[in-house]
């Protein structure tokens, strides 16, 4: 199972930062937290991944408490295209990806 | 930009048929794994393969399903006799290894049993 909780859906207006949390509450010392989306049916879609610091990439930044026990992927101008379902995952590098059910985010124009 | 490709990428196929699922991984990537995905329902963990020999395996993959990397490059996916509800999106992906190996996944090939 996976051992993360999302809130099954959010709206964001386009142009705002989109501000996704995640509840990681056991994880383990070893374990990184990933984000991927999938959009539509397509393969899903590696984001970003983070151990305790902070992290940012050409797609989006995660904030990660200090205590790693929750995590918040930040999108900071959506658009449309950023409409697709997001999975927060932990798991140690080189370990199969288990995938919940995530949060689909709607970008609403 | 280097991407894990699959062919075909869609199949229709009879009940009880053979079907090969197959996917090109990035070329210095060490892990491969098969997922698939009902329609409306979670991406679902198959097989992972290291090493030539699989490293973990899921129950839904029975003794119906099987995988191989034939030429070092291709990796495969077959399902011996095809039942209708194994009618979904089978992804593929591959990892490099290390100590932080983000997974990517191609388009996947839709299966459709009929």
């Amino acid at each position: 199972d996976a051992k993360t909780t999302q809130p099954p859906s959010m709206d964001c207006a386009e142009g705002r930062a989109a501000n996704l949390p995640c509840n990681h509450s056991t994880i383990s010392g070893n374990e990184y937290v990933y984000w991927y989306r999938q959009i539509h049916s397509q393969g899903p879609q590696y984001i970003i991944h983070g151990l305790k610091n902070n992290e940012t990439n050409e797609m989006a930044s995660l904030i990660i408490t200090e205590d790693r026990k929750s995590s918040t992927l930040i999108l900071p101008h959506a658009t449309l295209r950023d409409t697709a379902v997001y999975y927060c995952i932990v798991r140690v590098g080189g370990d199969k990806i288990i995938f919940g059910k995530g949060t689909r985010l709607h970008i609403l124009p | 930009e280097p991407e894990v490709t699959q062919t075909p990428s869609h199949q229709v196929t009879q009940m009880g048929q053979e079907v090969i699922l197959r996917c090109v991984p990035i070329s210095n990537h060490l892990y491969f794994y098969w997922y698939r995905q009902i329609l409306g329902q979670k991406v679902e963990f198959l097989v992972s393969f290291y090493n030539n020999e699989i490293s973990e395996k899921s129950e839904i993959f029975d003794d119906q399903f099987s995988v191989e990397r034939p030429d070092g490059s291709n990796f495969t996916l077959k399902i011996r006799s095809t039942k209708l509800e194994d009618s979904a999106m089978y992804f593929c992906a591959s990892s490099h290894g290390g100590k932080v190996p983000e997974a990517f996944f191609g388009q996947g090939t839709r299966l459709t049993v009929v």
